[in-house]
């Protein structure tokens, strides 16, 4: 399967706010609610960012938020900051049991 | 909170092959499934394989079936990566994480080159 496809790049000044868009199929975004965006700093591990489309993990600002419409999965993020400088990932669960990422998006803050 | 802690990367010649480990701490290992991600460098995430608590049932990615197989030891705490004939495009930073439909623990990563 082809990873989701996600912007290459965004950004955004300080206080304002940004979408991240991830499509994908009816067979992975689509078809299920097992969504989750992941940050990631250079040269550092990932961090679960928001999970199931639209949950939050503790710890996670409310500033981050998810959606999905259809094949489309957002990643909103109010209120930037610099530290939101960042790489950031969608997945998602597809119908072949398998895990699908995106190819990535830079946030310029 | 469960802490993850990858060992075993390292370099390895093209067709050889590689065991990773990952240990986590805390006493509840057996009742999360866990996962394996990898990121050749430069690259975007990649998602390897996943097994569910019980050890019973692997889920794997097409560029890696029939070549890794992923196994756990609940009684030890610690996941495995069994990497045989190895490519140069399997050159990357292999992750471990905490569950698999949503990832909420990840380790710091080892590194992983094969080449000739």
């Amino acid at each position: 399967q082809s990873a989701l496809t996600q912007p290459a790049s965004v950004s955004g000044s300080p206080g304002q706010s940004i979408t991240i868009s991830c499509t994908g199929t009816s067979s992975d975004i689509g078809g299920y609610n097992f969504v989750s965006w992941y940050q990631q700093h250079p040269g550092k591990a990932p961090r679960l960012m928001i999970y199931d489309v639209s949950d939050r993990p503790s710890g996670i600002s409310d500033r981050f938020s998810g959606s999905k419409s259809g094949n489309t999965a957002s990643l909103t993020i109010s209120g930037l900051q610099a530290d939101d400088e960042a790489d950031y990932y969608c997945s998602s669960y597809t119908s072949d049991s398998t895990l699908l990422f995106g190819g990535g998006t830079k946030l310029t803050v | 909170e469960v802490q993850l802690l990858e060992s075993g990367g390292g370099f390895v010649q093209p067709g050889g092959s590689l065991r990773l480990s990952c240990t986590a701490s805390g006493s509840d290992f057996s009742t999360y499934a866990m996962s394996w991600v990898r990121q050749a460098p430069g690259k975007g995430l990649e998602w390897v394989s996943a097994i569910r608590r019980s050890g019973t049932t692997t889920y794997s990615a097409d560029s890696v079936k029939g070549r890794f197989i992923t196994f756990r030891d609940n009684s030890k705490n610690t996941l495995y990566l069994q990497m045989n004939s190895l490519r140069a495009d399997d050159t990357a930073v292999y992750y471990c994480a905490k569950e698999w439909t949503y990832m909420d623990v990840w380790g710091k990563g080892t590194t992983v080159t094969v080449f000739s």
